[in-house]
């Protein structure tokens, strides 16, 4: 079944710490990836997208993301967090085979001033 | 720039009653997309359009049925609600990118409570 997965449920950094969450997805052909942003109380935002080419994508607000094909991966990353990114990320996948962006389980991001 | 343009945003109903939301895509986007966040939960997929035919169904209950009009606006009919219903029910549209359908531009969303 078409799926994509993200390991941490809640993460909990201090300011300045760097960032790595994790995405996996199921085989299934050609796909493009997304990350969403959803800060408290709005809507779903576009961080980044990896459609084809450079594996490594940059997106908004420094946060950068790795396509890691062998590994059906698509890591998140950002450097130094800062208290403004205490939000909820997910990651999302779009099969060629379908004509929807199937949705992560959401990691929550909680930064410590 | 222009929005996704979703309404109302919020409503409330009793059980067994029926409400309506509607979608106003980004202008010259064709594809629309149905999602349902519950509390804590991420969006599910529920039904999306393409040039005002259905596309995609994902996890709809048979109460709820949704169409695309000829202006590419959208409407969310939900009927003999239940309390698993209350939600928050995100609108989305997009456009053909080069490859595959493109990024999805998120209205603000309609949050359905259900007493």
């Amino acid at each position: 079944a078409q799926s994509v997965s993200q390991h941490n449920h809640h993460v909990i950094l201090s300011e300045a710490a760097s960032l790595e969450l994790g995405c996996n997805y199921s085989y299934g052909g050609t796909v493009n990836l997304f990350w969403y942003v959803q800060y408290p109380g709005q809507h779903l935002q576009l961080l980044l997208k990896y459609f084809s080419g450079d594996p490594l994508v940059k997106g908004i607000k420094g946060f950068e993301a790795e396509f890691i094909k062998s590994k059906f991966s698509f890591n998140l990353r950002k450097p130094s967090v800062q208290w403004s990114d205490t939000a909820e990320y997910f990651c999302a996948i779009e099969y060629s085979s379908a004509s929807k962006i199937i949705f992560g389980s959401g990691t929550r991001l909680s930064i410590r001033p | 720039a222009a929005g996704v343009i979703q309404s109302p945003r919020h409503l409330i109903k009793e059980k067994r009653e029926t409400a309506t939301l509607k979608c106003y895509p980004i202008p010259r986007h064709d594809t629309v997309y149905w999602y349902q966040q519950g509390p804590g939960q991420d969006p599910q997929f529920l039904i999306s359009f393409y040039e005002k035919m259905q596309s995609d169904k994902g996890s709809i209950p048979d109460r709820f049925s949704a169409q695309q009009f000829s202006d590419y606006h959208s409407e969310l009919n939900m009927s003999s609600l239940e309390l698993g219903d209350s939600a928050l029910y995100f609108c989305a549209s997009s456009s053909p990118g080069t490859s595959g359908r493109g990024e999805l531009f998120f209205g603000e969303g309609s949050r359905l409570t259900v007493l």
